[in-house]
């Protein structure tokens, strides 16, 4: 079934880990974003890719990391976990055609 | 640079009322806007977009360029319309999507 996957969707981690968030679609989309949100508050670009190779930072500052060796896929890296990290991830996909966003589920991420 | 901005954090209505949420953005080039909707324990979606020029689920949105809003309207509320409510923006030939703050909605019986 076409559609966008994260894992894990919940976490709980040490200070200093290192942390990867998966994403996955479906849909053969070539661009893919990562958002952050704390709650009740607004989504964050910090993160996103027009294509395989392609990675750029986005309108929030942040210590994580992205790659896209596959069209498909496009995980995010913590290398160390600190407290602040701790919010939630949303991943998001869109199409050739048009400017829809598809979002995956979220992974919530917790640092203590 | 772009920007979204939703003023109200929450807006309670009783079912039947109409209810309006308000958008202002703010883009040098010629935007397109969008809402999106999060209803409890699912992933946000897409409700409509301002270049489309449709009604979803009762809701409509008029872009007025000159007051850069793109304010989301329903001139009867249901219940089922509680749900988180975000802003979104883009440039037309950027594919960026900037979000505002959101709303919550809560429509009362």
């Amino acid at each position: 079934e076409a559609d966008i996957y994260q894992t894990p969707r919940y976490l709980v981690i040490g200070t200093g880990k290192k942390i990867t968030l998966e994403c996955s679609q479906t849909m053969g989309h070539d661009k893919m974003y990562w958002y952050q949100q704390d709650p009740g508050m607004e989504l964050h670009l910090i993160h996103y890719s027009y294509g395989v190779n392609s990675t750029e930072k986005g309108d929030l500052s942040s210590e994580s990391t992205v790659s896209r060796i596959r069209t498909e896929h496009f995980p995010l890296t913590l290398e160390s976990a600190r407290p602040s990290h701790t919010s939630q991830y949303l991943c998001a996909s869109m199409g050739r055609m048009g400017n829809t966003i598809y979002f995956g589920e979220g992974s919530w991420l917790t640092v203590v | 640079a772009q920007r979204v901005t939703q003023p109200e954090k929450l807006l309670s209505v009783f079912k039947g009322a109409p209810v309006e949420l308000k958008c202002n953005y703010s883009y040098s080039g010629s935007p397109e806007l969008f809402w999106y909707v999060q209803y409890s324990r699912q992933r946000l979606q897409l409700l409509l977009r301002h270049i489309s020029r449709e009604s979803i689920k009762g809701f409509t949105a008029d872009l007025n360029k000159g007051e850069t809003s793109f304010h989301l309207k329903k001139p009867f509320a249901q219940e089922e319309d509680s749900a988180m409510y975000y802003c979104a923006l883009s440039g037309l030939d950027d594919y960026k999507l900037s979000f505002g703050a959101g709303t919550t909605v809560t429509v009362r019986a």
